[in-house]
């Protein structure tokens, strides 16, 4: 298995500029997170899927961001519009979760995002 | 609200001692405790985890120690390497929920 595929791996974009971020979770995982990492503020959890349905967004700052799951094998999570403080490294992580067992996260080698 | 406070910062160790990162939760209802490490351009991979049902587990030579009434955990790392030289994580989470709080992360640094 190639593990968890994000893309871009590096991202440059100019503030009010739509990005879009990709990932394509380990086949059988059932469920998804995207993470936010940033010096100040470590990993910050900020949408969770299971079976491909959003359970907690919580931790989505804003409105501007938005994440979906249409199928088992593929998520996105926009920004529109970005601004500079969305610069950060973005990860995306595939778990499998059964019963009340968490059997580990695996992520990806997450996306840098710079907004200038 | 940070719910799981890790320390320190930042290590330094020479090779061959005994690293030591800690880790203190507020949330009673956590039942799993991870470690991850992770290396310069790479995502946090899982390095060792334990349940509150045992006060301490080994996997060569990483420990973590769990206390739960003073709702505290450790990782040691013994005989540290260069290649250990990493940012290590703690994490907790409610096992019926399934998301992972991470701590801040300790940058460790081995030197040769």
């Amino acid at each position: 298995d190639a593990g968890v595929i994000q893309s871009p791996r590096h991202e440059v974009t100019e503030m009010g500029q739509e990005v879009t971020l990709r990932c394509k979770p380990i086949s059988g995982h059932n469920s998804l997170f995207w993470y936010r990492q940033t010096m100040m503020r470590g990993l910050e959890l900020l949408i969770y899927f299971n079976n491909n349905v959003p359970i907690d967004d919580s931790g989505m700052p804003e409105d501007r961001f938005s994440a979906k799951m249409p199928n088992a094998s593929f998520s996105t999570l926009k920004i529109q519009p970005s601004e500079p403080r969305d610069s950060a490294v973005y990860f995306c992580a595939s778990s499998f979760v059964r019963g009340r067992g968490n059997y580990g996260y695996t992520f990806g080698s997450g996306t840098r995002l710079t907004v200038v | 609200q940070q719910q799981v406070k890790q320390s320190p910062q930042s290590l330094i160790v020479q090779k061959g001692g005994i690293s030591i990162i800690n880790c203190a939760y507020e949330n009673t209802a956590f039942d799993y405790f991870p470690w991850y490490q992770q290396f310069p351009g790479k995502g946090p991979a899982l390095l060792i985890a334990i349940r509150p049902d045992v006060s301490e587990k080994k996997e060569g030579r990483f420990t973590i120690s769990f206390n739960k009434s003073a709702k505290q955990f450790s990782l040691h790392i013994m005989d540290s390497q260069p290649g250990d030289s990493a940012t290590y994580f703690c994490a907790a989470a409610n096992s019926g929920y399934s998301t992972l709080t991470f701590g801040k992360g300790t940058m460790l640094l081995v030197s040769p």
